[in-house]
């Protein structure tokens, strides 16, 4: 069935970092992509998403491209914030008609330190 | 703009009870899907409706029910509580189409003791 992986985290960084979040998919079809965040005792928040290969999804400083020909979707940021520490979690949707559901992965914790 | 509305946000049961988490989906949007999240994992595909019509399901135990109303409201209903059962849930509504991103609630924790 459809998947996605993530890297594991803890990724810890500093203040201005660059930010390199992992993440693949295996599914059939042509799935779209999303990255969600996750604050603190709070719900998923949409990031950014993209619905076709070569799609370049970007908010808030992040970005992320479907690489259909790699089954990736890495989410990047120039400079990371402390603002930025959170959970985030990569997600496909694959379904036809008003079928079909999220799939996600199993989530990245982010820390940011001063 | 408006969001997605769970309630309550903190529940408090016992085993072998039930619980009721309701959910009031983005004006206009037509799909509800709802999601388990035990502590550290990710969010797992319980069920979903389109215009008041289960569409799909995932790992929903049998004793979990779902419907949604005629005003696109959905309730998730969950009889004979085990300790198991204790985590986040997240309703989430979209327009319907594929592409269309899902947006979640800030979920219902729900403990069981």
């Amino acid at each position: 069935g459809d998947s996605v992986t993530q890297m594991e985290g803890p990724v810890t960084l500093s203040e201005e970092a660059f930010l390199t979040i992992n993440c693949t998919y295996t599914a059939t079809g042509y799935p779209s992509l999303f990255w969600y965040v996750q604050y603190p005792g709070e719900g998923l928040q949409l990031l950014l998403k993209a619905t076709k290969a070569d799609d370049k999804g970007s908010n808030k400083g992040f970005e992320a491209t479907y690489r259909k020909e790699t089954t990736s979707f890495h989410l990047e940021k120039g400079s990371v914030q402390v603002s930025d520490s959170a959970v985030y979690f990569c997600a496909l949707y694959n379904g036809s008609g008003n079928t079909g559901k999220l799939i996600f992965g199993q989530g990245t914790t982010l820390q940011v330190k001063p | 703009a408006a969001g997605v509305i769970q309630s309550p946000r903190h529940l408090i049961k016992e085993k072998r009870e039930t619980a009721t988490l309701k959910c009031y989906p983005i004006p206009r949007h037509d799909t509800v899907y709802w999601y388990q999240q035990g502590p550290g994992q990710d969010p797992q595909f319980l069920i979903s409706f389109y215009e008041k019509m289960q569409s799909d399901k995932g790992s929903i135990p049998d004793r979990f029910s779902a419907q949604q109303f005629s005003d696109y409201h959905s309730e998730l209903n969950m009889s004979s509580l085990e300790l198991g059962d204790s985590a986040l849930y997240f309703c989430a509504s979209s327009s319907g189409q594929g592409s269309s991103p899902l947006h979640f609630g800030n979920g219902t924790r729900l403990t069981v003791t």
